[in-house]
């Protein structure tokens, strides 16, 4: 198994640039979840899927799009890139909400 | 909304014991995990607890009390290579999560 996997693991942006960052897990599990961590700091949840088709928002959505067309994908869309979204995203996955999250190596973005 | 408070850093010897208490406030709590996080790295789990009570697994031991919304993580026999960012994060019964901020854990010779 690869676990979770993310790509790209570096990207450099201008301001206004749209990307998708990739997230994959072969783990077959049903939640997946985006948080950005920022120096120093914890782990704040961006968007959040509990099965294909179902995405709901967490603490810090703005500015980005999600969406779950399969169980094993869950790209992040960061629609007009700013530098306030200069950060390490990582993806997750859990077989269910109290279960063990397992994490992406991460991709550290940054917004010029 | 969800609250979640760790202390910020705690240093100690090799050999000696850490606790890392973690205070929350959350609607529709469903369990309280741990994650342990070295410089430059992912986040990997450490513990779970859904119920009330202690879990031990190895070195490492967690504990909750739902009717206080406090649990601690306690760190055994601290060797050189714990050192790291300790976070203890919230589940709700809709399957979000939230962190805390983390507490940085020193361990000196």
């Amino acid at each position: 198994n690869a676990g979770v996997t993310q790509t790209p693991k570096f990207q450099v942006l201008k301001t206004g640039q749209s990307m998708t960052l990739q997230c994959a897990q072969d783990m077959n599990h049903e939640y997946m979840s985006w948080y950005r961590q920022d120096p120093g700091m914890g782990l704040r949840l961006i968007h959040y899927s509990v099965g294909a088709g179902i995405t709901d928002q967490g603490e810090v959505p703005n500015g980005y799009n999600v969406s779950r067309s399969t169980t094993e994908d869950f790209p992040l869309r960061l629609l007009s890139a700013a530098p306030s979204q200069t950060s390490v995203y990582f993806c997750a996955s859990s077989y269910g909400q109290g279960n063990e999250q397992f994490f992406g190596p991460g991709t550290r973005l940054t917004v010029l | 909304g969800q609250s979640l408070e760790q202390p910020s850093e705690v240093t100690a010897v090799e050999g000696a014991i850490v606790q890392i208490n973690c205070t929350y406030q959350t609607s529709g709590f469903y369990g309280l995990s741990w994650y342990q996080q070295h410089d430059g790295g992912a986040p990997t789990f450490l513990s779970y607890n859904a119920l009330d009570g202690l879990e031990e697994t190895g070195r490492f031991s967690s504990f909750l009390s739902r009717s206080d919304s406090y649990g601690y993580l306690l760190l055994q026999e601290l060797q050189m290579k714990d050192s790291a960012s300790y976070f203890c994060a919230v589940t709700d019964s809709w399957g979000k999560f939230q962190f805390g901020a983390g507490t940085q854990v020193v361990v000196t010779p």
